[in-house]
């Protein structure tokens, strides 16, 4: 099926320092998506975007985070500054139909 | 707000055995219904979906799921387990967000599958 790529897999930070995650989604779609899955407890939905622009967000999209999609490359989603509890492993997701989303392996983030 | 609960956190079968994992969802509509599978250190794999018509549908590996409007359930099956479906099976509904034109997923807690020889 289609493919989506996280890079890197796993980054260990020191907590206030920047971070960028970031993901090739499939080729085609339009939609995407991060999600935050804390060691053990379920996927939370982090935020979509879709047309260059942020669709929704959750509580959990604090304003240290940002997210972009320059000029069709990779989708990323920044931290500036990471605190600890960023720790987690973060998933990307695309759609073409806004309905099924495709994920990547997802990146583990430790942040010390 | 919208929830999905997984009741059984752990489930562990043997190998042959049949398989049920449930799903239960809290919408007051009829939302989009996923079951999804994450094998150790990998990304999350669709097994199946369902959007309307047929309650019973068939996904990938010999997997299937039924819904039900009047149990707001959404449980996974299936007739035969190999040891290679262990792995962590999230439930998931999917629902229109703000601003119209974007769909998020809400996930169950998943349960984890454990098939013994």
């Amino acid at each position: 099926g289609p493919k989506v790529l996280q890079i890197p897999s796993h980054q260990i930070i020191d907590m206030g320092q920047m971070v960028t995650l970031n993901c090739d989604p499939v080729s085609n779609h339009l939609y995407f998506y991060w999600y935050k899955q804390i060691l053990g407890q379920q996927m939370e939905f982090l935020v979509n975007f879709y047309n260059g622009k942020v669709m929704e967000k959750s509580k959990l999209f604090k304003d240290q985070f940002s997210v972009e999609r320059p000029d069709g490359s990779y989708f990323t989603l920044k931290i500036q500054p990471t605190a600890l509890e960023d720790s987690a492993v973060y998933f990307c997701a695309s759609s073409l139909d806004r309905v099924e989303q495709y994920f990547g392996p997802g990146t583990r983030l430790t942040v010390l | 707000a919208q929830s999905v609960t997984q009741p059984d956190a752990r489930v562990t079968v043997s190998e042959g055995a049949s398989l049920q994992l449930r799903c239960k969802y809290s919408y007051s509509a009829t939302p989009y219904l996923f079951w999804y599978v994450q094998y150790p250190r990998q990304g999350l794999q669709l097994l199946l979906k369902y959007y309307s018509g047929d309650p019973v549908v068939q996904g990938v590996n010999g997997f299937e799921a039924e819904f039900s409007k009047s149990n707001s359930s959404f449980h996974l099956r299936k007739a035969s387990v190999h040891w290679s479906d262990s792995a962590v099976y999230f439930c998931a509904v999917s629902i229109q967000g703000r601003g119209g034109s974007n769909y998020k997923l809400t996930f169950g807690k998943g349960t984890l599958l454990t098939v013994t020889p």
